[in-house]
């Protein structure tokens, strides 16, 4: 596709639940990054991957979040257990890997019940 | 205190005026900057990549940034209504790390 998409858009989900999320990057970056935004927080860093390097995950805020990338393509983001607070919309973006432009996808709203 | 300093605004123009949106930020370290555009409940479109000192044009967009001061700048000519959104400034570079430290974003409302 032309842009990062990212599914599902909206998710609502009952505390405790695992949720996973998706992203697909722009075809042909080699970087992708996971972006959480919260109201009153602005937008923090969660995870990074760059083609086969180890992911830089120092933005995971805690072990229920993980995240892989299969191929070097597309991400999956879990969340287990989800908590009220892991409530926020979850973003991804992609760059080349030579630029540090990253573009963004529109997001998946998660509300946790 | 946050490495990125931004004020949330509400900030409002009438339609034509020049708008000016502002950082601050901490890490001397940083060596890009980037000012994304949100319109509500979308992702952070692009708008200006910087990575020196100076200023960058791109139409009625203009970014500045001054290092020495660790402050960066964008101003839009004449606004337009369609301009309404949430600014976020985003340095990034010379951290180690790849990921980029975000403002917590200006609303900007333009009226017609």
């Amino acid at each position: 596709g032309a842009g990062v998409s990212q599914s599902p858009s909206n998710k609502v989900t009952e505390k405790g639940k695992d949720v996973e999320l998706r992203c697909d990057p722009i075809s042909g970056h080699t970087a992708l990054y996971w972006y959480r935004q919260s109201l009153g927080q602005g937008l923090e860093f969660l995870i990074y991957f760059q083609g086969n390097s180890a992911p830089d995950k120092s933005g995971l805020p805690s072990d229920r979040f993980s995240a892989e990338r299969t191929g070097g393509s597309v991400s999956t983001l879990t969340i287990q257990r989800t908590q009220q607070e892991d409530s926020a919309v979850y973003l991804c973006a992609s760059s080349s890997g030579q630029g540090n432009e990253q573009f963004f996808g529109p997001g998946t709203r998660l509300t946790v019940l | 205190q946050k490495e990125v300093e931004q004020d949330p605004g509400p900030l409002s123009v009438p339609e034509g005026a020049i708008v000016s949106l502002n950082c601050t930020y901490s890490n001397s370290a940083f060596q890009y900057f980037m000012w994304y555009r949100q319109y509500s409940r979308k992702g952070p479109e692009l708008l200006m990549y910087t990575y020196s000192s100076g200023n960058k044009e791109d139409g009625r967009f203009t970014a500045q940034v001054d290092k020495s001061s660790k402050y960066i700048s964008l101003f839009i000519r004449d606004s337009q209504p369609s301009d309404s959104a949430t600014y976020l400034c985003a340095p990034g570079g010379g951290t180690g790390r790849r990921a980029l430290t975000f403002g917590s974003g200006t609303r900007l409302q333009v009226q017609p």
